[in-house]
């Protein structure tokens, strides 16, 4: 089983609407969360990293949440874009050595 | 401060045949790790490199291997190509810490094998 799950696995969402993606983890012990952003046939760009302590973080119009104790994860993307159509990765980071984990991702597709 | 740079940007192979990847890493960032993303396996860790030595190991066959040079550019060979190495291979380069250290991806080189 996959220790970082996304969900929903696609959406499709109007432009200039909000949206939230969700991700669920069992890594442990955790160090960070992060979240990428991917356009197809390209690299991953960071969005966010988030440790411990922290429990908000915006980039913009995307704001990351983190809830360590139930060990959950939101990317809530505001007023979406064209642009914004990708693919978000969830990552979690476990113990001291930085080993990350990767969520399946959410595929995002903003429509006009 | 250019990025992570991978080379070439695509690739086609026959099966039987083995390939050369290379990555060059932000300047200062001595790890560097590589993935194999499909799409129905998403991102997987190959391996990560450190000052030169392999740190970390994925899951993959001993047909997937790699290396690191003292400037911190790694190359990784995949030998005796089969179909489902099709696949886009990233790298990811980071600073000096080990913990909360940002991660930043190439571009990534396609490789299709027919």
């Amino acid at each position: 089983k996959n220790q970082v799950e996304q969900s929903p696995q696609s959406l499709i969402i109007l432009e200039g609407k909000n949206c939230t993606l969700q991700c669920n983890y069992t890594v442990s012990p955790f160090s960070n969360l992060r979240w990428y952003k991917q356009d197809t046939g390209r690299g991953p760009v960071s969005l966010t990293i988030m440790t411990f302590s922290e429990n908000t973080k915006s980039n913009g119009r995307y704001t990351a949440t983190l809830d360590a104790d139930t060990k959950q994860s939101s990317l809530h993307i505001t007023a979406s874009q064209l642009s914004d159509s990708a693919s978000y990765i969830c990552v979690v980071s476990a113990g001291n050595n930085n080993d990350m984990r990767f969520g399946a991702g959410t595929r995002l597709t903003v429509k006009p | 401060k250019a990025g992570v740079t991978q080379t070439p940007r695509y690739l086609i192979k026959t099966r039987g045949q083995q390939v050369t990847l290379s990555c060059s890493p932000i300047s200062g960032h001595r790890s560097v790790s590589w993935y194999q993303q499909t799409p129905g396996q998403g991102l997987q860790f190959l391996f990560e490199y450190f000052s030169e030595t392999q740190r970390n190991k994925g899951n993959f066959p001993g047909r997937f291997s790699g290396r690191q040079f003292s400037n911190s550019r790694s190359e990784m060979n995949v030998s005796t190509l089969e179909l489902g190495d099709s696949a886009l291979y990233l790298c990811a380069s980071s600073g000096r810490g080990r913990t909360n250290t940002e991660a930043f991806f190439g571009q990534g080189t396609r490789l299709t094998v027919v």
